[in-house]
């Protein structure tokens, strides 16, 4: 089963916009991770924030995460044509150490 | 760094056939590699977890005796899938982590498998 629910499921926006989106889970976790993907690819690691962390910065990348709501949000700001991809959450829990456990994704078109 | 590739990128094979799918991590020593299948539109499943020399861990609802992986080695795991029907049509994709890594892993490129 998914531990990831993501919202929205696709987000349509133009270049220099930011991009948001957010994504849930059931169980504790060790840490929540941020994938993107392009068309027929694999994945790409964004991004990786800890349990006890609260929000991660990477370049245009923000993220947050609140354990108490089980959720976390990515922001992607001043978005690019080349931001256009499918973008997955990932949990791992504290009771599959190493096992990673997919959101279903969002999927961002970004027009120029 | 932490480059992983899979080999072949794209396979058609006729239903019945078994296709080999190989992972290798070129640039490290992956002591744990994870096998996930993407249907289209959908996200990834963990299929099954491996570490080098020692059986699989396959995860609930997928059949070990048709999906069968080998970790021979810290840098290579083999996916096969043995008597391959067209609803095995999917998109095939492994993962890399390595030992004292912060948790990350490294995903191959996938595979697209259609079987007619």
């Amino acid at each position: 089963s998914q531990q990831g629910e993501e919202d929205p499921q696709a987000l349509s926006i133009q270049e220099g916009e930011n991009a948001t989106m957010n994504c849930s889970y059931k169980t504790s976790i060790n840490n929540l991770q941020w994938y993107r993907q392009n068309s027929g690819r694999g994945l790409v690691h964004l991004i990786l924030i800890r349990s006890n962390e609260r929000e991660k910065h990477s370049g245009r990348l923000r993220v947050t995460l609140d354990t108490s709501k089980k959720s976390s949000s990515l922001l992607i700001t001043a978005s690019r044509a080349a931001d256009t991809a499918s973008y997955f959450c990932a949990t791992e829990t504290t009771d599959s150490w190493g096992k990673l456990q997919f959101g279903a994704g969002t999927q961002v078109v970004v027009t120029p | 760094g932490a480059v992983v590739s899979q080999h072949p990128s794209r396979v058609i094979c006729k239903s019945g056939t078994s296709v080999k799918i190989e992972c290798r991590s070129l640039d490290f020593q992956a002591t744990t590699m994870f096998w996930y299948r993407q249907f289209p539109k959908q996200s990834l499943m963990l299929m099954a977890t491996s570490n080098e020399g020692s059986k699989a861990t396959y995860e609930q609802g997928v059949e070990k005796d048709k999906f069968l992986i080998n970790h021979a080695s810290l840098t290579l795991s083999t996916l096969t899938v043995t008597s391959a029907h067209p609803e095995d049509s999917s998109f095939y994709i492994c993962s890399a982590s390595r030992a004292g890594g912060a948790n990350e892993q490294f995903f191959g490129p996938g595979t697209r498998l259609t079987v007619l």
